[in-house]
Order: C-alpha cells, then sequence, then structure tokens
C-alpha cells in the first residue's frame, strides 16, 4: 500500500487566498483524522471523520477552517481566507477504526505570507 | 486525558541501548500507553503500544510497571538512523473512549552520534 498520500507537499500563499490540502487515506481504513504542527503548539488533532461523517470537530480553530470527506477515499481541509497564522505542518493520518493505530501521511507545509 | 512528562531530549552513540522513561501519575484504567516515532519532515510512526508489563516488537520493547504512573520505551543497538523525537501518550482505548485524540506533547528528541 502507498500509504497516506497528501496533497501539496509544500504550499506558499499570501495572507486572505483560499488554501485546500488534499488527503488520500490508506484502503479500507474507516477513520481519518486532520492534525496540525507547530513548534509552539506542537501537533494537535484538528478534525476527526469516521465512516466519511465528521466527529468531532472540537480542534478547529474557527469558521475560516472547514473539512470534508466525500467519500472514503480523499478529504480536504480549506481555509478561508488564509492567515500568517495558519502557518504550519498539515498532516493527515488514517486507521482501521477510531481506536487503531493512525496511520501519517507525510504532512503540507503551508506558509502564509 | 493523562499529561505525560518526558527528558526533552537525550544523547546516545551508535550500538547503545536507549531507555527513554515516559511518566504518567493520573493513568486511568482503561489508558494504553502509545509511543511514537518523528523522523524530521515526515509525519509521526507508530512504534509500540501496551497496557502493563512488557511489550516487544521487532523495534522496540515497552516496560510498564505494575502501578502504570511510567513506563520506558527500551531501543536495543540504535543507529544514526534512530535519531528522533519519541512521543510518549496515553489515552482511553475502550468502546467510545477518546484515545484517538492523540495528545503529542514535546517529546524527547534522541541523537544518535557516531
Amino acid at each position: 500500500d502507498a500509504g497516506v498520500i497528501q496533497s501539496p507537499r509544500h504550499e506558499v500563499t499570501e495572507m486572505g487566498q483560499e488554501v485546500t490540502l488534499r488527503c488520500k487515506p490508506i484502503s479500507g481504513h474507516n477513520s481519518l483524522f486532520w492534525y496540525r504542527q507547530t513548534m509552539m503548539r506542537g501537533l494537535e488533532l484538528l478534525i476527526y471523520f469516521n465512516n466519511n461523517v465528521p466527529i468531532d470537530d472540537s480542534g478547529m480553530p474557527e469558521d475560516r477552517f472547514s473539512a470534508k470527506m466525500p467519500n472514503a477515499s480523499f478529504s480536504t481541509l480549506k481555509i478561508q481566507p488564509s492567515e500568517p497564522r495558519d502557518s504550519a505542518v498539515y498532516f493527515c493520518a488514517s486507521s482501521r477504526g477510531q481506536q487503531e493505530t493512525q496511520y501519517f501521511g507525510p504532512g503540507t507545509r503551508l506558509l502564509v505570507l | 486525558l493523562a499529561k505525560t512528562t518526558q527528558p526533552i531530549s537525550m544523547d546516545s552513540y551508535e550500538g547503545q541501548e536507549v531507555n527513554i522513561t515516559c511518566s504518567h501519575n493520573n493513568i486511568a484504567t482503561n489508558d494504553y500507553i502509545t509511543w511514537y516515532q518523528q523522523f524530521p519532515s515526515q509525519g509521526p510512526r507508530f512504534i509500540i503500544q501496551g497496557y502493563k508489563t512488557k511489550v516487544t516488537n521487532e523495534v522496540a520493547s515497552l516496560f510498564i510497571p505494575a502501578d502504570r504512573k511510567s513506563s520506558t520505551l527500551s531501543l536495543p543497538r540504535v543507529s544514526l538512523s534512530d535519531t528522533a523525537v519519541y512521543y510518549c501518550l496515553v489515552g482511553d482505548m475502550s468502546s467510545g473512549g477518546s484515545n484517538y485524540k492523540l495528545t503529542f506533547g514535546k517529546g524527547t528528541l534522541l541523537t544518535v552520534n557516531p
């Protein structure tokens, strides 16, 4: 299996622009997670999907962030409008079930100027 | 979620055994202990998980004393490629538990020297 696939790997944008991050989970995994990692705050869970349904979005910072999972093999995390403080590495992870081991993708490094 | 405390950094040399200890004084009955490894520019990678006593896999061993208030990750004969940040996490694995909310602290930066 190719593992969790994320795109793009790097993104540089200007403040106010819309940013869309993409994730393809491991085939057969029912749970998908979006995390954000910064030096100051470490790794934080943003949102969790189970069977394509958002279960816990308590970590989403504000209304500028939204996430969707239209099918079992694809998810997006959108930031609109983006701000410099959104600069971070965003990881997607998937697991067979809610309590199973999470497998992380390579991350998307986002820089908002 | 139980809070964990682990050393910020450790240094070792190739071929040595490395033991990283994590404290989790408030661990609950349903909590499991999980260790992840993260290399620069990569996502965290699962290493090992346990509930009590000792767990061993092809990568590491995990020692958990009877009171479960701490755990020790043991890496046998480390190499330069084991240089990474190691995270200790504690979470509820029971059905409906919140273990999926992995809480990564600062972790321990292990540097393996030649």
